[in-house]
């Protein structure tokens, strides 16, 4: 079965810090995508960054990145100059190539401390 | 920049009733997404709809539930019976284009709340 891991029900960072949050999966699949989207108390889901699986290069957009290591079915987002901003529920997910299915990770609350 | 809407936000409805969730998505936008998430926790995914047909569901999406794209604009969520486990955040999604590159846009959600 496919499912998607997030072992960190919350995390705390210093403003101005660096926090890397966790996701594993587990597939047998070898081409899809991997999303992280943010949850702010809004509710709304926001993507914050996609990585595909047959690309070797982390992806980054800013101040986020993504450590993936596809044999080790891992892929964590690393958020650098925490920002107040940043204070939200994180969700990693994972869609195979070729299908419409979505399947979310439990979560991470991830709080900024000032 | 564009954005998925969703109507109402929040809906009240006794156990047994019909509901309507409504969405519109992305213009342009041709894969369309229904996700319920229960408070605190996971992100469930229920159906997806493509081409003006179902292409997936999950198991939660039983035969209460069904959706629709009426007017190529809107997309609809229907609710036949409400139960008080149908009490959830309800998230519509779309992409643009071919489903292996794009990634989804989410709506702000609707609270259905089921008494």
């Amino acid at each position: 079965a496919q499912t998607v891991t997030q072992s960190q029900p919350e995390m705390s960072v210093q403003e101005a810090e660096t926090v890397t949050l966790s996701c594993t999966y587990d597939t047998s699949e070898s081409d899809y995508y991997l999303f992280w989207y943010k949850q702010p108390p809004s509710r709304q889901m926001i993507l914050v960054i996609r990585q595909e699986a047959y690309k070797q290069q982390n992806a980054t957009e800013n101040r986020f990145s993504v450590n993936f290591q596809k044999a080790a079915k891992s892929f964590s987002l690393k958020i650098s100059d925490s920002q107040l901003g940043d204070a939200a529920m994180y969700f990693c997910a994972y869609r195979v190539s070729g299908t419409y299915k979505y399947i979310f990770g439990t979560g991470t609350r991830l709080k900024v401390l000032a | 920049e564009p954005e998925v809407t969703q109507t109402p936000s929040h809906q009240v409805t006794q156990m047994g009733q019909e509901v309507i969730l409504r969405c519109v998505p992305i213009s342009n936008h041709l894969y369309f997404y229904w996700y319920r998430q229960i408070l605190g926790q996971k992100v469930e995914f229920l159906v997806s709809f493509y081409n003006n047909e179902i292409s997936e569901k999950s198991e939660i999406f039983d035969d209460q539930f069904s959706v629709e794209r009426p007017d190529g604009s809107n997309f609809t969520l229907k609710i036949r019976s409400t139960k008080l486990e149908d009490s959830a955040m309800y998230f519509c999604a779309s992409i643009g284009g071919a489903g292996g590159t794009d990634t989804q846009y989410f709506g702000p959600g609707t609270r259905l709340t089921v008494l």
